[in-house]
């Protein structure tokens, strides 16, 4: 079992780039999470799908966020234009009859 | 806003002490409550679990839950070096349908020292 897997574990980019996270959760999960933590905030939801379909965008900072997922075993977060603030670990989960698994987590720094 | 308080710590302990951690929820419709351990650079690991009152043990780890008093906790029994890590609280909101939302505590250090 490959547990959620995210990539790329570490990603630097300057103000103003396009970024791009992905996530392929764990088979048979039917609901996917996205994350984000730092010292400040702590674990942060940002949005959550069950069957592919987005429930709660609530946790969606701002314009600039965006998630997608187009099937079953693939999701994306993107970021446009991104800005220092971002920089935090973007965690992807998945969950089956309500337990979540966590993957390894991209850490995002923007310069 | 529903809110999950943990202290932040740190909690120190003796290696072979009980950690006792605690955490507090506003929503009293709760149902479903989780312990997460994260070890510093890593991702939170799910350990523990409690729908009902009282205590749930699983090998050195007991959940208490205590829903009229809006209360959960953790106790870690003789605690290893290895436990030192910090530990999340989390509450998911409502009751059964689709809705697996959790709302995490910001967690507490743990540090058990040899």
């Amino acid at each position: 079992d490959a547990g959620v897997i995210q990539s790329p574990r570490h990603e630097v980019t300057e103000m103003g780039q396009e970024v791009t996270l992905r996530c392929k959760p764990i088979s048979g999960h039917n609901s996917l999470f996205w994350y984000r933590q730092t010292m400040m905030r702590g674990l942060e939801l940002l949005i959550y799908f069950n069957n592919n379909v987005p429930i709660d965008d609530s946790g969606m900072p701002e314009d600039r966020f965006s998630a997608k997922m187009p099937n079953a075993s693939f999701s994306t977060l993107k970021i446009q234009p991104s800005e220092p603030r971002d920089s935090a670990v973007y965690f992807c989960a998945s969950s089956f009859v309500g337990f979540q698994f966590f993957g390894p987590g991209t850490r995002l720094t923007v310069l | 806003q529903k809110e999950v308080e943990q202290n932040s710590g740190p909690l120190s302990v003796p290696e072979g002490a009980i950690a006792s951690l605690n955490c507090t929820y506003s929503d009293r419709g709760s149902q479903s409550f989780f312990w997460y351990r994260q070890y510093s650079g890593k991702s939170p690991e799910l350990i523990m679990f409690i729908y009902s009152n009282g205590d749930k043990e699983d090998g050195r780890f007991t959940a208490q839950l205590n829903k009229a008093s809006q209360y959960v906790s953790l106790l870690i029994r003789d605690s290893q070096p290895s436990d030192s890590a910090t530990y999340l609280c989390a509450v998911k909101e409502g009751s059964g349908g689709s809705n697996y939302k959790l709302t995490f505590g910001k967690g507490t250090l743990l540090t058990v020292n040899p």
